[in-house]
């Protein structure tokens, strides 16, 4: 069961650099979340999804685009990284049936 | 806006001995979901327990129970007989709405975590 996978692990981008982080579920889940965290604190939300071609903004959008052209992935947007992006990055899909959110492995990501 | 709060940045416990942890937190809904996760080395989420507000039993998962107190919106979780793979950042988390009412995003807000340490 691989259940919510996330790439890469972790990266470094210079100031200015583009990427897309990968996010993919294999359960049928529609609602999908991107959260991050930063060191000290628990996560918070940049944007959620709760279906193909559904998407909106959480706390924390800014620097960020997400697109959901299908159900089972959920790829993050940062332009034009910036050094307050540095943070570890999680992904999640919501199960109904047991009201959880389940979380990917995280990517940490380093703006320098 | 919902907040939790973790007021113990750390704590530690001695193996197979009994540790609790604490969190509150501000809300003006009724009907709601509670989780503690736990975040070990790997920085991988695990879900630990999950209480919902409409239940006024607590919830258990083998040594984990909880201590949920609806009125003074608290939220403890207990370990018992702690084991040094218990060892981890711990995290409270609240969900705001009802089971299914298709207008909320089903977010979690979360504390700021207690790093628990479990000595041999």
């Amino acid at each position: 069961n691989a259940g919510v996978t996330q790439t890469p692990k972790f990266r470094i981008l210079k100031i200015g650099q583009s990427m897309t982080l990968q996010c993919t579920q294999d359960m049928n889940h529609n609602y999908m979340y991107w959260y991050r965290q930063d060191p000290g604190m628990g996560l918070k939300l940049i944007y959620y999804s709760v279906g193909a071609g559904i998407t909106d903004k959480g706390e924390v959008p800014n620097g960020y685009n997400v697109s959901r052209s299908t159900t089972e992935d959920f790829p993050l947007r940062l332009e034009l990284a910036a050094p307050s992006q540095t943070s570890v990055y999680f992904c999640a899909s919501r199960d109904r049936v047991w009201e959880t959110q389940y979380f990917g492995p995280g990517t940490r990501l380093l703006v320098l | 806006a919902q907040t939790v709060t973790q007021s113990q940045p750390e704590m530690s416990v001695q193996e197979a001995e009994t540790v609790t942890l604490s969190c509150t937190y501000d809300t003006s809904e009724s009907d709601y979901y509670l989780f503690w996760y736990k975040q070990p080395p790997s920085r991988q989420m695990i879900l630990v327990i999950r209480q919902e507000a409409y239940k006024q039993q607590n919830a258990t998962e083998n040594r984990f129970s909880v201590n949920f107190q609806k009125a003074a919106k608290s939220f403890s979780l207990k370990i018992s007989d702690s084991q040094l793979g218990d060892a981890a950042m711990y995290f409270c988390a609240y969900r705001s709405g009802p089971r299914e009412d298709g207008g909320s995003n089903y977010k979690l807000t979360f504390g700021k975590g207690t790093l628990l340490t479990v000595n041999p």
